[in-house]
């Protein structure tokens, strides 16, 4: 059954740093999302991606983020400049329309020092 | 706007006792989508089920039940003589198709659930 990968699993950087989280989400899927989860807390929602472009984001997505899918099958999310607060779990999701439920990957956990 | 909210932060019950997890949901959409997840304790999101806002038939899949109430807006989960394996965070969303189409979903804050033995 296909799946949901994300690398890594887990990312340490020291605050200022960029850090670059990766996915490859499912080949038929056209919706692809980010979401966080802060430890303990609720999953939010970044961004939405759809057709090469963004469709939707939250507050939470300013301008250290950005969201790319260079080769048609990497999905990546970039922290410009890290801070404490980014510290937390970082899930890639994707569907090939909405009747499905979204599929999760894995998950990274990036911990900012 | 969405909203969802999981009033129970955490349940704890002893094993084989049945629990239900609340979900009460708020939405402006006549088309809208309800799901749950399990969440372990090693980290992952796994799906438990999808409900659209057309289908108000309860679901049962072995010790899982689920009851969905447009009249109450809500959308409980009930586990049946609940297993040590059950323990976990559950977590209740939302996705309503917004003007963007995104169909992203709102999570409600979580329950987590111990099963005791």
């Amino acid at each position: 059954e296909p799946e949901v990968t994300q690398t890594p699993s887990h990312q340490v950087t020291q605050m200022g740093q960029e850090v670059i989280l990766r996915c490859v989400p499912i080949s038929n899927h056209l919706y692809f999302y980010w979401y966080r989860q802060i430890l303990g807390q609720k999953v939010e929602f970044l961004v939405s991606f759809y057709n090469n472009e963004i469709s939707e984001k939250s507050e939470i997505f300013d301008d250290q983020f950005s969201v790319e899918r260079p080769d048609g099958s990497n999905f990546t999310l970039k922290i410009r400049s890290t801070k404490l607060e980014d510290s937390a779990m970082y899930f890639c999701a994707g569907i090939r329309d909405r009747v499905q439920e979204q599929f999760f990957g894995p998950g990274t956990r990036l911990t900012v020092l | 706007a969405q909203k969802v909210t999981q009033a129970q932060t955490e349940i704890s019950v002893v094993e084989k006792e049945d629990v239900t997890l609340d979900c009460v949901y708020e939405t402006r959409d006549t088309t809208y989508y309800l799901f749950w997840y399990k969440q372990p304790p090693s980290g992952e999101l796994v799906f438990l089920i999808r409900r659209n806002s057309f289908d108000e038939q309860n679901e049962i899949s072995g010790r899982y039940s689920w009851n969905f109430q447009k009249s109450t807006s809500s959308f409980n989960f009930t586990i049946t003589a609940s297993q040590v394996v059950d323990s976990a965070v559950y977590f209740c969303a939302l996705s309503e198709g917004s003007g963007s189409g995104t169909y992203k979903y709102i999570f409600g804050t979580g329950t987590r659930l111990k099963v005791l033995a």
